[in-house]
């Protein structure tokens, strides 16, 4: 069973642009979420999405937007980029229950210059 | 708010050596606790915890959660050099969300 798939890597992006992510979740998994890793902050929750619906948003400004698809697959976007947007960005497939197993992709390594 | 503590939060040992992890929690609801261990980039899942007082082991490493002092440790026993990594203790809110510790950085030496 194919894991979880994050695209691009890496990515280097300058102030003020925008950004797309991609993550494809384990076949047969509905529910997509998406996490902001940086040193100071840790592991931050963004938001989730099941069924092609957003379910639950965390703390994060409105620059930080995303979506499901209907096969499932998620993208996040973040318009205007700052300098301290700069973090690894998680997301993570999960199933359904009782199998809440959470997996997670490698990631994406966004720098903003 | 919320909050998942970990400690300590960087640890440097001597392989061979035994090391506890610890997770301390202020949630108010939550459906399970869960360790990772990230080396690079992707979390990887070590333990799911649901219920008080009950051990779950994996080779040299074992977990238990303690819902009344409100905490989880992780053991990692005879330690090698490979289990060098940052460990995530994690609680699941409802079906939707994780709320994530600081993280220990361990570091075990030769």
């Amino acid at each position: 069973k194919a894991g979880v798939t994050q695209t691009p890597r890496y990515l280097i992006k300058t102030r003020g642009q925008q950004v797309t992510l991609s993550c494809s979740p384990i076949s047969g998994h509905r529910s997509v979420s998406w996490y902001q890793q940086t040193p100071g902050q840790g592991l931050q929750f963004l938001f989730e999405y099941f069924s092609e619906t957003q379910r639950n948003k965390g703390n994060f400004p409105g620059r930080f937007s995303g979506r499901q698809f209907s096969n499932s697959r998620s993208e996040m976007n973040v318009s205007t980029l700052e300098l301290g947007d700069s973090a690894l960005y998680l997301c993570a497939s999960t199933g359904t229950a009782p199998n809440y197993g959470y997996t997670f992709g490698s990631g994406t390594r966004l720098t903003v210059v | 708010e919320d909050k998942v503590v970990q400690s300590p939060l960087s640890l440097v040992v001597h392989e061979g050596d035994t090391v506890t992890l610890n997770c301390s929690y202020e949630v108010t609801n939550f459906r399970s606790l869960l360790w990772y261990k990230q080396e690079k980039k992707a979390p990887t899942f070590l333990f799911m915890l649901t219920s008080s007082g009950i051990e779950k082991k994996s080779g040299r490493l074992s977990s238990i959660l303690d819902k009344k002092e409100l905490s989880s440790i992780l053991n990692i026993t005879a330690t090698q050099t490979g289990d060098s990594a940052i460990y995530l203790c994690a609680l699941i809110q409802g079906a939707q969300k994780l709320v994530f510790g600081q993280g220990t950085r361990l570091t075990i030496n030769p």
